[in-house]
């Protein structure tokens, strides 16, 4: 079982929907990062957080530390934010990021 | 202010060969670690080095070698290449080696043939 869980793998949804992606981790964190990842192949830190609720804009991350688990929130989705998203859990000083395999989203206008 | 610059952006290179990735911070950050992506799977965590010492090691074998130098810049060094290694090497500057945001560069994709 991997260490960093992340649901769903793909989502499709129309312009307009509000999106939601979780990711559940085993491990104990220090802190997680939500990351974004488009084609080309660079990543864009969307949000760190170790408790809470952050928001930016369009985008909302939230995190349980007592339940392990994190979802990002995109209201209002729009076809720019197709994309890979990507949660990783950073466990500690030895800068040891654990990431899940990431969550295609694709937004159809 | 220039984000964290990566180099060459892609790489061929033969197994058996050697190769090695570059990697430039945003300046004022000492932190640099590294990650590989393999297509379709998510990074992989390979080394971090802060303030020149390296300060966490993922599970790859010691073909894999880096290290960070006085102005904070760091090289990703892999012997004697496998096909396996064709990958997307990732790098990533923070401010120091704990719980900062993560600033990436675009990463060199590296093909072994």
């Amino acid at each position: 079982k991997n260490e960093v869980e992340q649901s769903p793998q793909n989502l499709t949804a129309q312009e307009g929907e509000f999106i939601t992606i979780n990711c559940s981790y085993s491990v104990g964190i220090s802190a997680l990062h939500w990351l974004q990842q488009h084609p080309g192949g660079g990543i864009v830190s969307l949000f760190m957080l170790s408790s809470g609720k952050k928001k930016h804009g369009r985008l909302i991350a939230t995190i349980n530390i007592q339940e392990k688990h994190s979802s990002l929130h995109i209201t209002a989705s729009h076809p720019r934010d197709s994309a890979v998203y990507i949660c990783a859990v950073y466990q500690g000083s030895q800068g040891n990021l654990i990431f899940g395999k990431g969550t295609k989203l694709s937004v159809k206008p | 202010d220039a984000g964290v610059t990566q180099s060459p952006t892609h790489l061929i290179k033969t197994r058996g060969q050697q190769v090695t990735l570059r990697c430039s911070p945003i300046s004022g950050h000492k932190s640099v670690s590294w990650y590989q992506q393999v297509l379709g799977q998510g990074p992989q965590f390979i080394f971090q080095y802060y303030e020149k010492e390296e300060r966490g090691r993922g599970n790859f074998p010691d073909r894999f070698s880096a290290r960070q130098f006085p102005n904070y810049s760091s090289e990703l060094n892999v012997n004697a290449l496998l096909l396996g290694d064709s990958a997307l090497y990732l790098c990533a500057s923070s401010l120091n080696s704990g719980n900062s945001p993560l600033h990436f560069g675009n990463g060199t994709r590296l093909t072994v043939t």
